[in-house]
């Protein structure tokens, strides 16, 4: 079955830094979606991507996906403490329509 | 407004009992999921409901039974789980059917016993 490739699985970082993390597959997904989640909560969505090479921004927050369509990057700039939790790359697939989610990265970021 | 409800929150059953999760959406959404969270883990699918007809069903054990009443409502009935069923279960919906961006309610956190 498909797999996504999530790195990295876990970040410590400094307040007011600049946070990275990426997926990538091994075949192709129509839409790639970046959640996150805090601890007993459900995923919340953050980023939709439909096409190929787009890049979209959601506040401090920017994701692209790639131009094969088997990878995605999602970048935080300047964290700040509310950023903890842990964000899933998902993709979706619509032949199959399931959603496949990355092992997810766990943030954590120090004030 | 893109908010899916669980209820309850919290849920503590025993090996024996019976117990229902809720889950409502009122977005008009006719795809609603079922899916089971272990700690530290990726949700994993369990079922998905296309206009109210179950459409897909990941070789869930039959312990766990999900109905969907009406194109808003998706219960997953529960009975003589076992204590490895112990995990958070969010309830999703999306816009039409498994193409669209689905949207995830709280989660009930479900400790058996």
């Amino acid at each position: 079955g498909q797999q996504l490739n999530q790195s990295p699985q876990s970040m410590f970082i400094q307040e007011g830094e600049d946070v990275s993390m990426n997926c990538t597959s091994s075949s192709i997904f129509n839409t790639w979606l970046w959640y996150k989640q805090d601890p007993g909560e459900g995923p919340v969505l953050l980023i939709a991507l439909y096409k190929a090479g787009e890049l979209t921004s959601n506040g401090r927050l920017t994701a692209q996906f790639g131009i094969t369509r088997k990878d995605s990057f999602l970048n935080i700039s300047a964290s700040i403490p509310s950023d903890v939790g842990i964000y899933f790359c998902a993709g979706l697939e619509g032949s199959q329509g399931n959603l496949i989610f990355g092992k997810g990265t766990k943030l954590s970021v120090k004030p | 407004d893109t908010e899916v409800t669980q209820t309850p929150k919290h849920l503590v059953m025993g090996m024996t009992n019976k117990k229902s999760l809720k889950c409502e959406q009122h977005m008009g959404h006719r795809a609603m999921y079922w899916y089971k969270q272990k700690a530290k883990k990726p949700p994993e699918l369990m079922f998905v409901y296309s206009y109210e007809k179950l459409s897909i069903n990941e070789s869930v054990p039959s312990r766990f039974s999900p109905e969907c009443p009406n194109s808003s409502l998706l219960n997953l009935h529960l009975h003589a789980l076992q204590p490895e069923d112990s995990a958070l279960y969010l309830c999703a919906s999306s816009q039409r059917d498994m193409e669209n961006i689905q949207y995830f309610g709280a989660g009930t956190r479900l400790s058996v016993l």
